[in-house]
């Protein structure tokens, strides 16, 4: 079956750890997206990348980064420089960037900074 | 800058029909979008309108007025299943040729009987 997969589902960490997201897609779509959400809020962009080896930060890239090195996999680092990490992070994929198609997204990581 | 707006909490009967509303501003727009997101899931592409008019698909509707920045999502039969979040997203151009979604903060909608 064709997806997107996202790992952990729950993830705890230490105050001043980096730690990386885990993205997953076998569906061949070349655009990939980092969301956060936050309790009663919608998604913020983090991230996307349109191709293997290109990204573009979203409206809220600070303290974050990302990889593009396979066209299925797009992991995202949460650094220690992120001010307030803790949040349910999303990941999508999209056939393309470049015209209208529905984003696709995974179950999502919820992140705990302790 | 983007900014949409949508109520915030939504309660109607099971049976019944609701409308679910959606202001936006923005510097481009390339059409909207609605999702569903049930507690703690993934959100799910419920319908687009890229243009005025109506969009049907099954017990769901979208309508989008481009004139006044403004569009709806109406959900009609409602079923406790369709108790989630529902987000509007406007497409806008955010450059080197591709496309981004920017989100409105979400409508909870209860379904009770």
């Amino acid at each position: 079956d064709g997806g997107i997969t996202q790992s952990p589902k729950y993830l705890f960490r230490k105050e001043g750890q980096n730690v990386t997201l885990s993205c997953e897609q076998n569906l061949n779509h070349d655009a990939m997206y980092w969301y956060r959400q936050d309790p009663g809020q919608g998604l913020r962009l983090i991230y996307y990348s349109q191709i293997v080896n290109d990204f573009q930060k979203g409206d809220i890239a600070e303290g974050y980064s990302v990889s593009r090195e396979k066209k299925e996999s797009f992991p995202l680092t949460v650094t220690s420089a992120q001010k307030n990490p803790t949040a349910f992070y999303l990941c999508a994929s999209t056939v393309t960037s470049l015209s209208y198609n529905e984003q696709f997204f995974g179950p999502g990581t919820r992140l705990t900074v302790l | 800058g983007q900014s949409l707006e949508q109520p915030s909490e939504v309660t109607a009967v099971e049976g019944a029909i609701v409308q679910i509303n959606c202001t936006y501003q923005t510097s481009g727009f390339y059409g909207l979008s609605w999702y569903q997101q049930h507690d703690g899931g993934a959100p799910t592409f419920l319908s687009y309108n890229g243009l005025d008019g109506l969009e049907e698909t099954g017990r769901f509707s979208s309508f989008l007025s481009r004139s006044d920045s403004y569009g709806y999502l109406l959900l009609q039969e409602l079923q406790m299943k369709d108790s989630a979040s529902y987000f509007c997203a406007v497409r806008d151009y955010s450059g080197a040729g591709s496309y981004q979604l920017t989100f409105g903060k979400g409508t909870k909608l209860s379904v009770i009987p």
